[in-house]
């Protein structure tokens, strides 16, 4: 199976900072990622997928980048609702694999 | 509304076996690839079961391989998890989520149910 690993596990930032994650394959995955925000007690909703499209309804403070092994999430202007915990997936084999998760805190 | 709703967790027996079901509404069914997904209790997200649109190809995550049974009604837009031999660490929240499309070369997860509680104890 593919490991996916995330970058830092967990990050404390203020309202307004731009806040950038990062997820690493273990082997090339081409633009096969999303990337997920879940907050406590929620299922997870989808943001971004094929590395960099934004799904429909997602802020345009969100964005992604990267393909190959390393990509990037990026929050230009974090908001309060924002404050979440993000995964990276990615989705060029079976068995799907996601990251351990950044939970992305109030500083 | 596009939706997914589980149901069939509680709490079962180490060695037991539970069945797990999602009801799928306002959208093809037949159209769409499911996975199932499930939570440790303040883990990360792990996928478990894949089936495709059509229910002819299915993988499972390694921990479940051999104990876990995905399938799907395509005319009652059901899917379902077999689960049997459990063991405490199946211990989680279980949910159920939309994939690609058939026409789509996309598996993302863009509709998710709100999870069902399986306890192993």
């Amino acid at each position: 199976a593919i490991r996916m690993t995330q970058s830092p596990s967990s990050l404390s930032a203020s309202t307004g900072d731009r806040v950038t994650i990062t997820c690493r394959a273990s082997q090339g995955i081409n633009s096969y990622l999303t990337w997920y925000q879940q907050k406590p007690g929620k299922a997870p909703r989808l943001l971004i997928y094929g590395a960099s499209t934004l799904q429909s309804g997602v802020p345009s403070r969100f964005s992604g980048s990267g393909s190959g092994t390393d990509f990037t999430l990026t929050i230009s202007s974090l908001q309060s609702e924002d404050f979440a915990t993000y995964y990276c997936q990615q989705y060029y084999s079976h068995p799907r694999t996601f990251g351990g998760g950044t939970k992305v805190e109030i500083k | 509304q596009v939706q997914l709703v589980e149901s069939g967790g509680g709490v079962v027996q180490p060695g037991r076996s539970l069945r797990l079901s999602c009801a799928a509404s306002g959208f093809t069914f037949s159209s769409y690839a499911l996975h199932w997904v499930r939570q440790a209790p303040g883990e990360g997200l792990e996928c478990v079961a894949f089936i495709s649109y059509d229910g002819t190809d299915k993988y499972y995550a390694d921990s479940v391989k051999g104990r876990f049974t995905i399938s799907r009604d395509n005319f009652n837009n059901t899917l379902y998890l077999q689960m049997n031999s459990l063991r405490a660490e199946d211990t989680a929240i279980y949910y159920c989520a939309r994939g690609g499309a058939n026409w789509a070369h996309v598996d993302a997860f863009d509709i998710w149910g709100q999870g069902t509680m399986v306890t192993v104890s």
